[in-house]
């Protein structure tokens, strides 16, 4: 069974600087997708950036990147410039590409505090 | 279309009683996702429905949980005879099939915290 692993319960950042959020996962399947959704407080987990596993170059979106590492299975998100507005719980998450099931694994979470 | 939307958002019942939830996904989208999260950890899978059919339910789910899809379109969670345990934030999410340029991201509804007493 794949597991998703975040090994950081909580981070913290001044706002302006770069943070990097780590994430873990265990899988025998080549083929698969890998997310961060954030969380803001009392609102809807939304997408911040996905992952092709068989792309090797690392997804960017705007002040948000990743670092796919497939043989290690990690997959980092970095915060660039980061913004009060980025405060959130962050979740990773995998989901098979080849199994038949549907259903993504989320990891439990960091906790990202940015300072003013 | 403004998104995923649930009701109640907030439920408080007494040990023992039946509670139901429901869930209205964006109308074009044919997968349909319950999760489970409770204070600091992530969200635990349920289940989910391709259309009106629910193709995976997970194993930590006891028979006290059903979830339904009757036509494809909204769908109700239902948990029967509660316990304080199940008190938590339910979860819907929905989002298209995966497909050639389509990774079948999740977009999630904003939750019904259920609490038990």
């Amino acid at each position: 069974a794949q597991t998703v692993t975040q090994s950081q319960p909580e981070m913290s950042v001044q706002e302006a600087e770069t943070v990097t959020l780590s994430c873990t996962y265990d899988t025998s399947e080549s083929d698969y997708y890998l997310f961060w959704y954030k969380q803001p407080p009392s609102r809807q987990m939304i997408l911040v950036i996905r992952q092709e596993a068989y792309k090797q170059q690392n997804a960017t979106e705007n002040r948000f990147s990743v670092n796919f590492q497939k043989a290690a299975k990690s997959f980092s998100l970095k915060i660039s410039d980061s913004q009060l507005g980025d405060a959130a719980m962050y979740f990773c998450a995998y989901r098979s590409a080849t199994s038949g099931t549907y259903k993504y694994i989320f990891g439990t979470g960091t906790r990202l505090k940015v300072l003013a | 279309d403004t998104g995923v939307s649930q009701n109640p958002r907030h439920k408080i019942t007494k040990r023992g009683q039946n509670v139901t939830f429901r869930c209205d996904p964006i109308s074009e989208h044919n997968r349909l996702y319950w999760y489970r999260q409770t204070l600091g950890q992530g969200p635990e899978f349920l289940t989910y429905f391709q259309n009106e059919a629910q193709l995976e339910k997970s194993r930590l789910l006891s028979d006290r949980f059903s979830a339904e899809r009757p036509k494809g379109s909204f769908s109700t969670l239902e948990i029967q005879r509660t316990e304080q345990g199940d008190s938590a934030m339910y979860l819907c999410a929905s989002s298209f099939t995966p497909g050639t340029g389509n990774t079948g991201e999740l977009f999630f509804g904003e939750g019904s915290r259920l609490t038990v007493l």
